[in-house]
């Protein structure tokens, strides 16, 4: 059973860079079936695409964060991983890994919580 | 301002059955069947309850069905439970420059 674990810091300052990294288990992250997504959630409120990644390196990013936003894969350690630069508290939210198919995403991470916070 | 349009409530008793609406545009919901919904307990990952318009993955209980028409799309939940109680969310893609778009959630209520 394909598993979706998030990881990396849950304290990032403004004006910084969050990292996140999702490690895939369970599974083959060059599958041709999926694009592996990051999705976020601010606290009470509702669910934001940041994008997605094929594992061949094709990438699809949320119009509002095209700008910060820069997700890659490693095949070789079935990872994937988010950047997210310039961050403000807009940014704190619960982030999720997930893998999507035709549109699904039947596949979710835990989440972990990223507080930009000085 | 979420792309998909939802109402912030519904509620139902148990045993009746609730319909949540996700509205779209030609560009989303009306031109791709390609919309899912999400279920989300509190503190919770969403789970995965329709996907492809109607389809209900493995697991899912049969009283959840989806429908859409023109560019709006329905969640059915018939026989409430006290379980269903929760966020639903509705998603669909939105072609190759947006690509997928959330509605901004809808909270069942059991009563």
């Amino acid at each position: 059973q394909l598993q979706l674990q998030e990881s990396g810091p849950g304290l990032v300052k403004p004006s910084e860079t969050l990292s996140l990294t999702c490690t895939v288990s369970g599974g083959s992250i060059s599958s041709t079936d999926y694009y592996w997504v990051w999705i976020r959630q601010p606290p009470g409120k509702g669910l934001e695409w940041i994008g997605g990644i094929y594992y061949s390196g094709n990438t699809y990013y949320d119009p509002s964060l095209k700008s910060r936003v820069t997700i890659s894969v490693d095949t070789s350690k079935n990872k994937f991983s988010l950047k997210l630069s310039s961050v403000t508290a807009a940014d704190t939210a619960v982030y999720y890994c997930a893998r999507r198919v035709r549109g699904a995403v039947p596949g979710w991470g835990q989440g972990t919580l990223v507080t930009v916070s000085s | 301002q979420s792309a998909l349009t939802q109402p912030a409530s519904v509620s139902g008793s148990p045993g009746q059955s609730i319909t949540i609406s996700c509205t779209g545009t030609s560009s989303d919901v009306g031109s791709y069947d390609l919309v899912s919904w999400y279920q989300q307990h509190p503190g919770k990952a969403p789970k995965l309850m329709i996907y492809e318009g109607s389809k209900r993955p493995s697991g899912v209980s049969n009283r959840f069905s989806g429908s859409k028409s023109g560019n709006t799309a329905s969640l059915t939940i018939s026989g409430l439970q006290a379980e269903d109680e929760a966020d639903y969310y509705c998603s669909s893609y939105a072609g190759s420059s947006t690509f997928e778009v959330f509605g901004g959630g809808t909270k069942l209520t059991v009563l």
